[in-house]
């Protein structure tokens, strides 16, 4: 079945140290997306790529990283510079344009 | 900036009863609008959207919502609920022309009673 695969579900780090979250999607679509989302405050966009090798900063993209080396794959990487990177984080997809996002079951990042 | 706003952060309805989620969009004269639901530690699934044509959409799960441009509005409906549906509801619209992803409210907690 056709979808997007976020790894891992579940994650715990330290203060000050990088994680790598990641997003693979067999959809075939162009574009992906990265949102947070905190209780109450919805989803914000932190980063989305709408082409191979091109990405743009969303809303909140301080302290964060991302590539888009493959069409199928675009991690995130919240850096040490992140205040405050315990959220749950949502990828999601589609095939550009105005069409609707697909979405991953999400990872939440707990930082000890 | 553009914005979504729904103004209402919990609804309790009984199982059976009728069910309206408001949202409000700030931008664009045409929006392209969506609803998604989301279980507790889940991504989000998409219940319906509006691109153009008839104001009144269908969509899954028995859901429906009418898009009013004098109101800037586009509440989801549905005329009975099931226990089931207790979720995060969110509205969004496509930003930039929906280049850049969506701009979602910050949703809406609708809980059920029995």
């Amino acid at each position: 079945d056709g979808g997007i695969t976020q790894s891992p579900k579940y994650l715990f780090r330290k203060e000050g140290q990088n994680v790598t979250l990641s997003c693979e999607q067999n959809l075939n679509h162009d574009a992906m997306y990265w949102y947070r989302q905190d209780p109450g405050q919805g989803l914000r966009l932190i980063y989305y790529s709408q082409i191979v090798n091109d990405f743009q900063k969303g809303d909140i993209a301080e302290g964060y990283s991302v590539s888009r080396e493959k069409k199928e794959s675009f991690p995130l990487t919240v850096t040490s510079a992140q205040k405050n990177p315990t959220a749950f984080y949502l990828c999601a997809s589609s095939r550009g344009g105005a069409g609707e996002l697909f979405f991953g079951e999400g990872s939440r990042l707990t930082v000890l | 900036a553009q914005s979504v706003t729904q103004p209402d952060i919990h609804i309790t309805v009984s199982e059976g009863a009728s069910l309206e989620l408001r949202c409000n969009y700030s931008y664009g004269a045409t929006p392209y609008l969506f609803w998604y639901v989301q279980s507790p530690g889940q991504g989000l699934q998409l219940l319906l959207k509006y691109f153009s044509g008839d104001t009144l959409v269908q969509g899954i799960k028995g859901f429906e919502a009418e898009f009013k441009r004098s109101q800037s509005s586009f509440n989801l409906r549905k005329p009975s609920v099931h226990w089931s549906d207790a979720a995060e509801y969110f509205c969004a619209e496509a930003s930039g022309g929906g280049a850049d992803g969506l701009t979602f409210g910050k949703g809406t907690h609708l809980i059920i009673q029995p």
